[in-house]
């Protein structure tokens, strides 16, 4: 069955970078574009990015320039690294599956707290 | 930027109630892009409704979802204790995702 297994929560004081991964396994990985979601604690939900099968991303205007997502496509995994933390990005990152022009995510990953603290 | 508005922020019912959820956007939008999740706590979002009415995979048929323009609606017709979660709306604007605050179903 299709499934996202992403890495473990992860502790960071403010100004550093965090990367995290998901690995996707059910699917040819190349066919469908993946994307980033995040939620706050108490909040809602907040798209981050895509990466496109080909390669190509595209970040959410407020992450321009601090965030990039990369892909193996020899191990069926991507990745999100966020950088210049603050307090304010402590949430669950969220990875999530979308065929190309389908404008749905399907499934989504188990999700990763990452948590900014001093 | 659009702006997806979902009422009402907390809807308290019974087991067996028609839950009626609200999802209006800032302008009109393609129902094409219009997308329904459901959030248990502790959980990942699930996908429910896609392209305004279509169900997702497995989504019993007790939910649905309609609506054209600025106005999406998402229908649970007999509610089952499973179904009190957090709903989201989600559109697509202008090369960006994007979600409204959710809608919050709690047992009456």
């Amino acid at each position: 069955q299709v499934q996202l297994v992403q890495s473990g929560a992860e502790v960071k004081k403010p100004g550093a970078s965090v990367k995290v991964s998901c690995r996707a396994s059910g699917y040819t990985f190349t066919n469908y574009q993946m994307h980033w979601v995040r939620q706050a604690p108490g909040q809602g939900l907040q798209w981050v990015g895509i990466i496109r099968p080909g390669g190509v991303t595209q970040y959410a205007q407020r992450f321009q320039g601090r965030v990039t997502m990369t892909r193996d496509t020899s191990t069926s995994t991507v990745y999100m690294e966020l950088r210049s933390l603050t307090s304010e990005d402590t949430a669950i990152y969220y990875c999530a599956r979308e065929m190309d022009l389908d404008y749905w995510f399907d499934p989504w990953g188990q999700g990763t707290l990452v948590t900014v603290s001093s | 930027e659009i702006v997806l508005t979902q009422s009402p922020g907390t809807l308290s019912l019974s087991p067996g109630e028609r839950a009626t959820l609200s999802c209006r956007a800032s302008q009109s939008v393609s129902s094409r892009y219009l997308v329904w999740y459901q959030q248990k706590p502790g959980q990942a979002p699930r996908l429910l409704i896609y392209a305004a009415s279509s169900r997702a995979t497995g989504i019993p048929d007790r939910f649905s979802g309609s609506g054209s323009g600025t106005d999406f609606t998402l229908t649970i017709s007999r509610l089952e204790p499973e179904d009190f979660a957090v709903y989201y709306c989600q559109q697509y604007d202008n090369l960006e995702y994007i979600f409204g605050q959710g809608t919050k179903l709690e047992i009456k």
